[in-house]
């Protein structure tokens, strides 16, 4: 099942911060985060496992609360390059793979 | 590390033509999946595989669509008598376990007129 990510789009002006939250109705064993800008491929950001673990960029802040099976992307202090469209993956408890994708957050940063 | 890529980058056939679409992974990587993606929206996933074996193929999949990833290395994904609703990119991705980061080609963006 698709996982719901909010909000479905945000405009900021350089250097604010931003969250991007992504829930599911089923147990997650972990969740990713990618960034994917116009006629781009999806770039990886980080993953979030259940039990804490974390994997990804130093620069890049998330949370994954295990009982409520949401995470959340935290964008500080944003920058132009920060622009683009953020996508949440799931891969649920007791799954061997199969990752599953919302339907996208528009980011798009101004000057 | 050359990346995922992805051939041909753009495909137009007609309605009821098979295109094939094939991807080359990252060498060291076991895992590889196929997604579709429309404009405006999150990667859609198809299938994927663990080395040779196909682990899992989407429902919403019509039989029309077959993937094969023969010795564990390139995979090729098969769309039978296309419809104009099969227009879409078709992304692949590799990945070195079931929780690394997935690396994604550029797709191959089909038209189906």
């Amino acid at each position: 099942q698709q996982p719901v990510q909010s909000p479905q789009a945000v405009i900021l002006r350089e250097g604010e911060d931003a969250v991007i939250n992504c829930s599911s109705s089923k147990a997650l064993y972990s969740v990713h985060w990618y960034r994917q800008k116009h006629g781009e491929a999806p770039v990886f950001l980080m993953i979030l496992l259940k039990g804490g673990e974390q994997k990804g960029h130093e620069k890049i802040s998330a949370s994954f609360n295990e009982k409520k099976q949401q995470s959340s992307l935290y964008l500080t202090a944003s920058q132009l390059s920060y622009s683009g469209t953020y996508f949440c993956g799931t891969r649920r408890s007791g799954n061997t793979g199969k990752l599953i994708f919302g339907q996208g957050t528009t980011l798009q940063v101004k000057p | 590390d050359t990346g995922v890529s992805q051939d041909p980058r753009h495909k137009i056939t007609k309605r009821g033509q098979n295109v094939t679409f094939r991807c080359d992974p990252i060498s060291e990587h076991n895992r590889l999946y196929w997604y579709r993606q429309t404009l405006g929206q999150g990667p859609e996933f198809l299938t994927y595989f663990q080395n040779e074996a196909q682990l899992e193929k989407s429902r919403l999949l019509s039989d029309r669509f077959s993937a094969e990833r023969p010795k564990g290395s390139f995979s090729t994904l098969e769309i039978q008598r296309t419809e104009q609703g099969d227009s879409a990119m078709y992304l692949c991705a590799s990945a070195q376990g079931a929780d690394s980061p997935l690396h994604f080609g550029n797709g191959t963006r089909l038209t189906v007129t």
